[in-house]
């Protein structure tokens, strides 16, 4: 069964500075899907990037860019110039690519909670 | 466009009492996901419909737990009878389809937030 590691409960970073969130994952799979939520308090889950397995690529939105390490399993994000509407629970998430099982379930590490300090 | 809708936002209940919630999806999204976060952990799918059809429920306690989406639209979950530790946010989300080789965005509702005395 695949699981989705996120090391660090909380975190905090100081306005327009960079932070780094951690996230590594175990799968025996190649193809899949890789993905950062924001859940702000007022508990909306909100897509902020996703990374296909198969692309060596780094995915950019913005401010927001992933280092995918795929041999270690590895998912960071980076936020640049962190503002105060990034402060939120940012859940790190798996989905396979083989639809012979669960078709799109995503799943979820823990969290890490992110503090912004103006 | 409107998101996805979910009420009630809280809902606070006996043991052993019965509860449901109500999801109603984005505009023709053809999956609906049904999701439990308990507090200080990530969401744990509950149940996957793709269009009124159960697509996955093998993490859903059938003993106490139920789901329906009627016409392939709004979909209903239902807890008899509660326990103490079904206290969690119920998340639904929608997508507009699942299919091989084919990846969809998962839009999530706001929640019900169960608490259980």
């Amino acid at each position: 069964a695949q699981t989705v590691t996120q090391s660090q409960p909380e975190m905090s970073v100081q306005e327009a500075e960079t932070v780094t969130l951690s996230c590594t994952y175990d799968t025996s799979e190649s193809d899949y899907y890789l993905f950062w939520y924001k859940q702000p308090p007022s508990r909306q889950m909100i897509l902020v990037i996703r990374q296909e397995a198969y692309k060596q690529q780094n995915a950019t939105e913005n401010r927001f860019s992933v280092n995918f390490q795929k041999a270690a399993k590895s998912f960071s994000l980076k936020i640049s110039d962190s503002q105060l509407g990034d402060a939120a629970m940012y859940f790190c998430a798996y989905r396979s690519a083989d639809y012979g099982g669960s078709q799109g379930n995503l799943i979820f590490g823990k969290g890490t909670k992110l503090s912004v300090k103006p | 466009e409107a998101g996805v809708a979910q009420s009630p936002r809280y809902k606070i209940i006996e043991k052993r009492q019965s509860v449901a919630f109500w999801c109603n999806p984005i505009s023709g999204h053809a999956t609906l996901y049904w999701y439990q976060q308990i507090l200080g952990q990530g969401p744990k799918l509950l149940i996957q419909f793709q269009n009124n059809g159960v697509v996955d429920d093998s993490q859903l306690p059938k003993d106490r737990f139920s789901a329906e989406r009627l016409k392939g639209v709004d979909s209903t979950l239902k807890i008899q009878p509660a326990k103490l530790e079904d206290s969690a946010v119920y998340l639904c989300a929608s997508s507009l389809e699942v299919d091989r080789g084919r990846q969809d965005t998962q839009y999530f509702g706001p929640g019900t937030r169960l608490t259980v005395l």
